[in-house]
């Protein structure tokens, strides 16, 4: 059981374009989902918290605007990066959680983003 | 609020024993343990939910001082697979991370 699925698992795009990803919890419902951001050869980054049915709450120093972050229902989350420039290439986490209690996460594969 | 880890690196023959810290600036409530190996996600290894708890999995276990806002994760007789990097995390805030390689 707590399986987090994640689309795409790798997308080459050209500068300037918007890419989404999707991360779907696939046998709990998810109250909560976490998206983050690892750049090679360090740590995962927390870019913000999502709650089904409300905005998301986003970390200091990520752009709320660049990266929008959807949770529409309580298995789906997406996070779409408007105007991809190459430094936003990265390898892009989410996990989702049944229960903050704990602090229990479950995570995705992950989706390797390519900026041109 | 990131914990901070040490050591940063660790090079170890098969069989040999390491010990990676874990230190908050902020208070612990719990602490996970990941291990990640390269393009792939955090596999989960162990939560420690109170103080002085010490909990274990095979040959790897963690012990964890709430008081002192530090938790150590233990790996004794290491083997081929244990190589990867390993974090702690509190409330969702990844530690800066351990890169270990077990070599023959």
């Amino acid at each position: 059981g707590a399986v987090v699925s994640q689309h795409p698992s790798r997308v080459i795009c050209k500068s300037g374009t918007s890419v989404k990803i999707e991360c779907r919890s696939l046998d709990f419902q998810a109250t909560t989902m976490f998206w983050y951001r690892q750049f090679p050869k360090q740590s995962l980054m927390l870019m913000a918290t999502s709650n089904e049915g409300s905005k998301a709450t986003y970390e200091q120093g990520v752009e709320k605007d660049k990266f929008l972050i959807n949770h529409a229902s309580l298995t789906l989350s997406t996070l779409t990066v408007t105007s991809a420039h190459p430094e936003d290439s990265s390898f892009y986490i989410c996990s989702a959680s049944p229960s903050v209690a704990y602090n229990e996460q479950f995570f995705g594969p992950g989706t390797r983003l390519t900026v041109l | 609020q990131q914990p901070v880890q040490s050591p940063q690196a660790v090079i170890l023959r098969e069989g040999e024993d390491a010990v990676i810290n874990c230190s908050s600036s902020k208070a612990l409530y719990s602490v996970h343990w990941y291990r990640q190996k390269h393009g792939e996600a955090p596999v989960f290894l162990m939560i420690l939910l109170k103080g002085g708890e010490q909990k274990g999995h095979e040959k790897i276990s963690a012990s964890f001082n709430e008081k002192k806002q530090q938790s150590s994760l233990y790996l004794t007789a290491s083997q081929l697979s244990y190589s990867g990097t390993y974090f702690c995390v509190n409330q969702f805030y990844f530690g800066t991370g351990t890169s270990l390689t077990v070599i023959p």
